[in-house]
């Protein structure tokens, strides 16, 4: 069956270091990767999006990896801050549905 | 409007009522989508529209459930005889086309309560 693995733990790390947030899929070719960020009440903002021929993706303090044949993305926030804490979703983008998949996220929490 | 805009907030109703939940996307995207988040889990898809059409119904849970776009602008989703597991929020999201894999614009949601 098709399935996108986020880790269900939350991801507990303190304030200036790195947090590495992982998603992991089976059973799908996506065309697309997102990645989300959502605060609790609020719906999902878009973070980044890689696509299958990409190997990295940065912007700012975050960056994004995409492996196709491991069928992982790794999700990275450098000198993180309590203002980083929130849920974050990984989506696939299956062009052959024309639909965006989302993984169950990972809620981040990060202590001054 | 600035953004995407869901109304009401909050829902509450008794089982077996019928509710109707309404989207306005951003102004001029063509796409919008509807998901459903239960409490403490992912987005799961419900349906799509490109336009006024919706190619893929194939997440509405079943018969009770029904969408549709007017002006390729507001979306209405409708909930029949509504029971305590439809209870969740329900996410509206735009983007400027589906064809490729643009970002979606989410708004805030409708919190649907079925006592």
């Amino acid at each position: 069956s098709q399935k996108i693995e986020q880790n269900s733990e939350a991801l507990n790390i303190q304030e200036g270091k790195t947090a590495t947030l992982t998603c992991n899929y089976t059973n799908y070719s996506p065309a697309y990767l997102q990645w989300y960020r959502q605060d609790p009440g609020r719906g999902p903002v878009f973070l980044l999006l890689i696509r299958e021929n990409e190997k990295e993706k940065r912007k700012e303090r975050l960056k994004v990896t995409f492996d196709t044949t491991l069928k992982q993305s790794l999700f990275h926030i450098t000198a993180s801050q309590p203002a980083d804490s929130a849920t974050y979703l990984c989506a696939l983008w299956m062009d052959s549905s024309y639909k965006l998949i989302f993984g169950s996220g990972t809620r981040l929490l990060v202590r001054p | 409007g600035a953004g995407v805009s869901q109304s009401p907030s909050n829902k509450v109703t008794e089982k077996g009522k019928d509710v109707e939940l309404r989207c306005d996307p951003i102004s001029g995207h063509t796409a919008l989508y509807w998901y459903r988040q239960r409490l403490g889990q992912g987005l799961e898809f419900l349906i799509y529209f490109q336009g006024n059409s919706a190619p893929d119904k194939s997440g509405l849970p079943s018969d009770r459930f029904s969408a549709e776009r007017t002006g390729e602008s507001v979306s209405t989703l409708t909930i029949q005889r509504t029971q305590q597991e439809d209870s969740a929020v329900y996410l509206c999201a735009s983007s400027s086309n589906t064809i490729s894999g643009e970002k979606l614009f989410f708004g805030s949601g409708t919190q649907l309560s079925v006592l």
